[in-house]
């Protein structure tokens, strides 16, 4: 049974670019949370989604946008990339009503230059 | 809102040596507890919890912590470590209901070296 799928693994972006990262939860899981972990920090709450909609949302400002399919995959986006964005993004899944049971992927490294 | 504070950023031990990972926490609310492991390029793996009962929970590797809320800790012990549990720890907390369920604050992480 596959668990939390993101990619890529890696990417390399230029500052102001735009970037899409991409998660696909654990099979029977249908809430996806989005997390940036910088070099040497702990992650930091970025937004979940469930049911197609933000849920809840972290302090990051309004150019990280995310969406969720109704097949429960769900995508983060990052408009006017800053060199501070470079970081590993990490991807969880659960399920609503579960107490929580989740399972984080291997993340996304994105550095920005 | 919370906040975790993770008292030691490295913590070196030798192996077959007892070890203690600090982690205390800061929340106006009743909180969930966690653990997490992480390996070099790897995502986070649950190491244990803690949502209600015994305040003192066990992983299937030998770890353990106890929930203390007066001194609002949950610190993670291993009698005997081995080189394989040279990771990355992290401390997370999470508010027990409204609006913040499911958002999970980390602390900081606290590199583990097993030396032989």
């Amino acid at each position: 049974d596959a668990g939390v799928t993101q990619s890529p693994t890696h990417l390399i972006k230029t500052r102001g670019q735009q970037v899409t990262l991409r998660c696909s939860p654990k099979s029977g899981h249908d809430t996806v949370s989005w997390y940036q972990q910088a070099l040497g920090q702990g992650p930091q709450f970025i937004f979940q989604y469930y049911e197609e909609e933000e849920r809840q949302r972290g302090n990051f400002p309004d150019r990280f946008s995310g969406h969720q399919f109704p097949n429960y995959s769900s995508e983060l986006n990052v408009n006017a990339l800053l060199l501070g964005d470079s970081a590993l993004y990490l991807c969880a899944s659960s399920l609503a009503t579960g107490t929580y049971g989740y399972t984080f992927g291997s993340g996304t490294r994105l550095t920005v230059v | 809102a919370q906040s975790v504070t993770q008292l030691d950023s490295q913590v070196p031990v030798f192996e077959e040596a007892p070890v203690e990972l600090r982690c205390n926490y800061s929340s106006s609310v009743s909180v969930y507890l966690f653990w997490y492991v992480q390996y070099p390029n790897q995502g986070l793996q649950l190491l244990l919890k803690y949502l209600s009962g015994s305040t003192l929970v066990e992983s299937i590797n030998g770890f353990e912590a106890e929930f203390n809320k007066s001194q609002t800790s949950f610190h993670l012990r291993k009698p005997s470590v081995h080189i394989s549990d040279t990771a990355e720890y992290f401390c997370a907390v999470s508010e027990s209901g409204g609006t913040s369920y499911g958002k999970l604050t980390f602390g900081q992480g606290t590199i583990l070296t097993v030396h032989p």
